[in-house]
């Protein structure tokens, strides 16, 4: 078992439906949880992190934890063309010297006019 | 600011030859990292460094060797390249625990 899965897609949706992309986890040390985004062809870049659980807001994006069920969620409202990118979850957890990150898969998300 | 910067962009080696991609980074961190990324499998990471001088293996380490001579530096070193190195490697950059900064990446065949 993987110790973070993500489902690949492709998740395909047209312009304006509200996304959800999600991944779940094996280890209950994890505290950071992060979402990167990748166009393609390019390296990531970070778009929210969460610190334990709940929710973040960020414009259209929405980071959710629930620790209890080892699953975290990204929720992107009125999605647009620009959006299509693949969405890797990233975590961390305590007592880490490195700062080394935990990679899901990703999801490639394609969103059409 | 340049950020993480890696080069070549582009390479195709072939079996048995051996190449250093190369990694700069113009934010004074301390934490840089390598990652091989392979269609649909995410980022796995080969080596790390937590700053000049110090580096350690990550989850995939055979095959590659790194140096940390400076903190803006961290090359990686693959020698007797195999078909199994083809890949996109990609180095970062950190200061804080939830934030890393990628360059754009190297593509490496290798035939």
């Amino acid at each position: 078992q993987k110790e973070v899965e993500q489902d690949p897609g492709p998740l395909s949706v047209p312009e304006g439906a509200i996304v959800s992309l999600n991944c779940t986890y094996s280890n209950s040390a994890f505290q950071y949880f992060m979402w990167y985004r990748q166009y393609s062809r390019k390296g990531p870049e970070l778009l929210m992190y969460t610190y334990s659980s709940g929710n973040k807001e960020d414009g259209r994006f929405t980071a959710q934890v629930d620790k209890s069920s080892k699953y975290i969620s990204l929720f992107i409202r009125d999605s647009q063309p620009s959006d299509s990118a693949t969405y890797l979850c990233a975590m961390s957890g305590p007592n880490n010297a490195g700062n080394m990150l935990t990679f899901g898969g990703g999801t490639r998300l394609m969103v059409k006019p | 600011n340049a950020g993480v910067t890696q080069t070549p962009k582009f390479r195709i080696l072939k079996i048995g030859q051996s190449m250093t991609l190369q990694c700069t980074q113009d934010m004074n961190h301390n934490y840089m990292y390598w990652y091989r990324q392979d269609p649909g499998m995410g980022l796995k990471l080969i080596y790390y460094s937590v700053g000049a001088g110090i580096t350690d293996k990550g989850e995939v380490p055979n095959g590659y060797n790194v140096s940390r001579s400076t903190t803006e530096d961290f090359p990686l070193r693959l020698e007797l390249a195999a078909p199994s190195q083809t890949s996109v490697y990609f180095c970062a950059s950190s200061y804080r625990v939830y934030e890393q900064f990628f360059g754009p990446g190297t593509r490496l065949t290798v035939l």
